[in-house]
């Protein structure tokens, strides 16, 4: 699987859209970017997946570019309990198996009020 | 009320002392899962099992033991052989068909060996 690289922190106002880099180059054509949220203390959360187009659910945004080496998590409208750790983690779908995930450090968001 | 559950939140044993952590799902899904994370570090693959009565190492099996004898739980036995084991430890469930299948996971079990 692919490895990314993310920011180890940010910081955003609430009220304000976050926008969450990650750096994946040697991603290949038939893997997928997922992304998931870890809050403090609490077992991680799945956010939004993509292959190469944009895609947009209740909590979030994912915007690939169009060579796929990197990707953004958008949260349009930040609160104080989007504060968390999140993960990129890139890899190949398993048509039938178990579903192992590679995580990295991930960028430790914090919303200001 | 569907989702994983574990316990207990936190645990405490001398060292020398096997410990087994509990996970329990009822989301009805084959796959389960359980990672160690340590202080501000990502978290990593100790087992996972595909199936009843299967199980497969992850990254960092070494001083750890698993059991799959029903669907519903899989518990994670830290050995006196695990040379760190003060950890956050979380488990995991997924459905194992469909190409892009999220993982479910518990709260966690936060285990300091003293």
């Amino acid at each position: 699987d692919a490895k990314t690289t993310q920011p180890p922190s940010m910081d955003c106002a609430e009220g304000r859209a976050a926008n969450l880099p990650c750096n994946h180059s040697t991603i290949s054509g038939n893997e997928y970017v997922y992304w998931y949220r870890q809050i403090h203390s609490q077992g991680p959360q799945y956010i939004i997946h993509g292959l190469k187009n944009n895609e947009t659910n209740e909590m979030a945004s994912l915007i690939i570019t169009e060579d796929r080496k990197s990707s953004t998590l958008i949260l349009p409208h930040a609160t104080l309990r989007d504060t968390a750790v999140y993960y990129c983690i890139v890899r190949a779908p398993i048509i039938q198996g178990a579903q192992k995930l590679v995580f990295g450090q991930g960028t430790r968001l914090t919303i200001n009020p | 009320d569907g989702g994983i559950t574990q316990s207990p939140k936190y645990l405490f044993r001398k060292e020398g002392q096997n410990v087994t952590l509990s996970c329990e799902q009822n989301l009805n899904h084959d796959a389960m899962y359980w990672y160690r994370q340590d202080p501000g570090q990502g978290l990593r693959l100790i087992y996972y099992s595909q199936i009843v009565n299967d199980f497969q190492k992850g990254d960092i099996a070494e001083g750890y033991s698993v059991s799959r004898e029903k669907k519903e739980s899989f518990p994670l036995t830290v050995t006196s052989a695990q040379k760190n084991p003060t950890a956050f430890y979380l488990c995991a469930s997924s459905i194992v068909t469909g190409m892009y299948n999220e993982q479910f996971f518990g709260p966690g079990t936060r285990l300091t060996v003293l």
